[in-house]
């Protein structure tokens, strides 16, 4: 059972324009979500992070928005950039209580900036 | 140090044979993860080393697999009698202790198993 889902497989945005990728989860437990950027033949790159006390954090052109009611999260990209296509991965963890320090990853978004 | 590296790349195994991935992470991060990525699905958590300590598995690690980091440095990743579903890219990241989410993944090795 997948506990964090992007149902989006694939994006595609003009350049210059917002990107809005979407994320839920259904694991009550996870307090700490993150978003990572995969280029081809690259492991994925960490990106920015939100922790579950918070509803956003921005950084740069990239804000994440998290709705814990509706256990649900976004990446926001303003303005796009071609150089911003690559898949994008959420994922999220376990309280430290837990002992876990494994992420749990979604399926990925492939975003493609369009010139 | 330029960060975490994996070796080999890419890998081809006939079915039955076993194979060894190795990773070196970033020198000064005590803890090392293995993840695994098969087509079209987010990575997966293998498994979790603190230094030389192997502290956490994944339930997909079968009895095949067998991950060790002698010396708390340099970690393999071995699997025994391959599959053909063991086909995927196997990811190292690794971290420091204090900084629980700054995973710096390699490049990852791809193993195809024919």
């Amino acid at each position: 059972d997948q506990q964090v889902k992007q149902n989006s497989p694939s994006l595609s945005v003009q350049e210059g324009r917002i990107s809005i990728l979407n994320c839920d989860y259904t694991n009550s437990m996870f307090d700490y979500f993150l978003w990572y950027k995969k280029y081809p033949a690259e492991g994925p790159t960490f990106l920015i992070s939100i922790s579950s006390i918070k509803d956003k954090n921005e950084d740069g052109r990239f804000t994440v928005f998290l709705n814990k009611s509706a256990k649900h999260l976004s990446l926001h990209i303003v303005p796009s950039q071609p150089g911003d296509s690559a898949v994008y991965f959420c994922a999220a963890s376990t309280l430290p209580g837990a002992g876990s320090y494994q992420l749990t990853f979604g399926k990925g978004t492939k975003l493609s900036v369009i010139p | 140090d330029t960060g975490v590296s994996q070796d080999p790349r890419h890998k081809i195994t006939k079915r039955g044979q076993n194979v060894t991935f190795r990773c070196d992470p970033i020198s000064e991060h005590n803890r090392l993860y293995w993840y695994r990525q098969t087509l079209g699905q987010g990575p997966e958590f293998l498994t979790y080393f603190q230094n030389e300590a192997q502290l956490e598995k994944s339930r997909l690690l079968s009895d095949r697999f067998s991950a060790e980091r002698p010396k708390g440095s340099f970690s393999t990743l071995e699997i025994q009698r391959t599959e053909q579903g063991d086909s995927a890219m196997y990811l190292c990241a690794s971290s420091l202790a204090q900084d629980r989410y700054g995973y710096t993944f390699g490049s990852g090795t791809r193993l195809t198993v024919v």
